[in-house]
């Protein structure tokens, strides 16, 4: 059973530009979790979705940031207009139900 | 507001020692605890977690303990080897939601 996973591991965007973030859950997991881990911080809730539907988004920007998880495929963490301060490690999580979060290797964003 | 708090950012302890990481949280409503190790360039792998209706939990070498009244839990690590070397994240949850809130992680050093 394949662990979460997260592509691209690393990901260069210049300011201005669009980062796409995907995350395949654990099989048989239908809740995922998004988080952002800042330099020298803790990971910091943004968004929890089931498929199709978004359940909480209250850790989310409230502009340029977007998630989804279709019924078919990864769900996707899409920032658009890219800033300096978008650069941090980003992590998603799966779980089958309200249990432990299994977390995937993250997906490391660099805003030149 | 920092709901959950580790207030050690470091600690270093001799190979075969006891490892204490604390953490205290202030939100009464958390019922749900869980502690997550990191190394570098990786996710959190869970570790062990515990509920509120309990107040230890013990898997090995690591044990949770949680005090209500003092909203306060701690992660035992015994006996403690070098490859226990990472940064443990303490996290917490509410019944009415899913989400996560991570504490900002204490460095563990276990040195030979």
């Amino acid at each position: 059973n394949a662990g979460v996973m997260q592509n691209p591991r690393h990901l260069v965007r210049r300011r201005g530009q669009e980062a796409r973030l995907r995350c395949s859950p654990m099989k048989g997991h239908s809740h995922v979790y998004w988080y952002r881990q800042l330099p020298e911080e803790g990971l910091k809730f943004m968004v929890y979705l089931q498929k199709e539907n978004i359940i909480d988004e209250s850790g989310m920007p409230k502009e340029r940031f977007s998630a989804e998880f279709p019924k078919e495929g990864p769900s996707i963490l899409r920032i658009q207009q890219v800033v300096r301060g978008d650069s941090a490690a980003y992590f998603c999580a799966s779980s089958p139900q309200k249990s432990e979060q299994f977390f995937g290797p993250g997906t490391r964003l660099t805003v030149l | 507001d920092q709901q959950v708090k580790q207030n050690s950012p470091s600690l270093s302890v001799q190979e075969g020692r006891i490892s204490i990481l604390n953490c205290d949280y202030t939100n009464s409503m958390f019922d749900y605890f869980l502690w997550y190790k990191k190394y570098p360039a990786e996710g959190p792998t869970f570790l062990i977690s515990i509920s509120s209706i309990k107040d230890k939990n013990e898997d090995g070498r690591f044990t949770v303990f949680l005090n209500k009244s003092a909203k306060h839990l701690s992660l035992h690590i015994v006996p403690s080897q070098p490859g226990d070397s990472a940064v443990y994240f303490c996290a917490a949850s509410a019944s009415n939601t899913d989400k996560l809130i991570f504490g900002t992680g204490t460095r563990l050093q276990v040195f030979p």
